[in-house]
């Protein structure tokens, strides 16, 4: 069936490198991908999104890849902050006229040590 | 910035009672939609709504289930009879026509 997965559960990075998480889906007809961020106690927050006619985007600090012939979607978190310590998620859309009915990821737990 | 508000933020029920949670969209915002995230576990997608009218649904929205907007503003997802299942986090998101999905900050739902 459909899954989207992260690679790892958790991530421990110094402050200030760069952060990378991976993430892997099984939908190949997903035509849009989504990263969030949830904090403790909140929900989850936009962080950026990608659709498949694109591989690379760009934000404030973060940037997202797609692969879609291996199925993968990472973030980059650029100087990473004790403020990006969080878990991740991302998610698919396999549905291109619904793109708010979303597959979630497991989670990649952020730790952000300073 | 504007947001999605939702209430309240904790709710405790007995098995067997309704409860209905509460949610304003981001008031421009035309899809409307329900999460859930029971502990531990990842968000999943409940059910879509536009043009008040449900538009998708999960396997997880049976008919103890049911979402209303009632006036221009407001939200709400009921559920009639709580079970011990149901006891998780309740997101409320919306977007507009081609943004992204913002999230509310959640109704923690605990069934005792």
């Amino acid at each position: 069936g459909e899954s989207v997965g992260l690679h790892l559960p958790t991530l421990s990075v110094q402050e200030g490198d760069n952060s990378i998480i991976n993430c892997a889906y099984s939908n190949s007809a997903s035509d849009y991908f989504i990263w969030y961020k949830q904090e403790s106690g909140k929900g989850p927050q936009f962080i950026i999104d990608i659709r498949s006619n694109m591989d690379k985007r760009q934000g404030q600090r973060v940037t997202v890849l797609l692969n879609k012939t291996v199925k993968h979607l990472s973030l980059q978190i650029a100087a990473t902050q004790p403020g990006d310590s969080a878990v991740y998620f991302c998610a698919e859309s396999p549905s291109s006229s619904n793109t708010g009915k979303l597959i979630f990821g497991q989670g990649t737990t952020l730790q952000v040590k300073p | 910035e504007p947001e999605v508000t939702q209430t309240p933020s904790h709710q405790v029920t007995q098995m067997g009672q309704e409860v209905i949670l509460r949610c304003v969209p981001i008031s421009n915002h035309l899809y409307f939609y329900w999460y859930r995230q029971i502990l531990g576990q990842k968000v999943e997608f409940l059910v879509s709504f536009y043009n008040n009218e449900i538009s998708e649904k999960s396997e997880i929205f049976d008919d103890q289930f049911s979402v209303e907007r009632p006036d221009g503003s407001n939200f709400t997802l009921k559920i009639r009879s709580t079970k011990l299942e149901d006891s998780a986090m309740y997101f409320c998101a919306s977007r507009g026509q081609n943004s992204p999905l913002h999230f509310g900050n959640g109704t923690r739902l605990t069934v005792t």
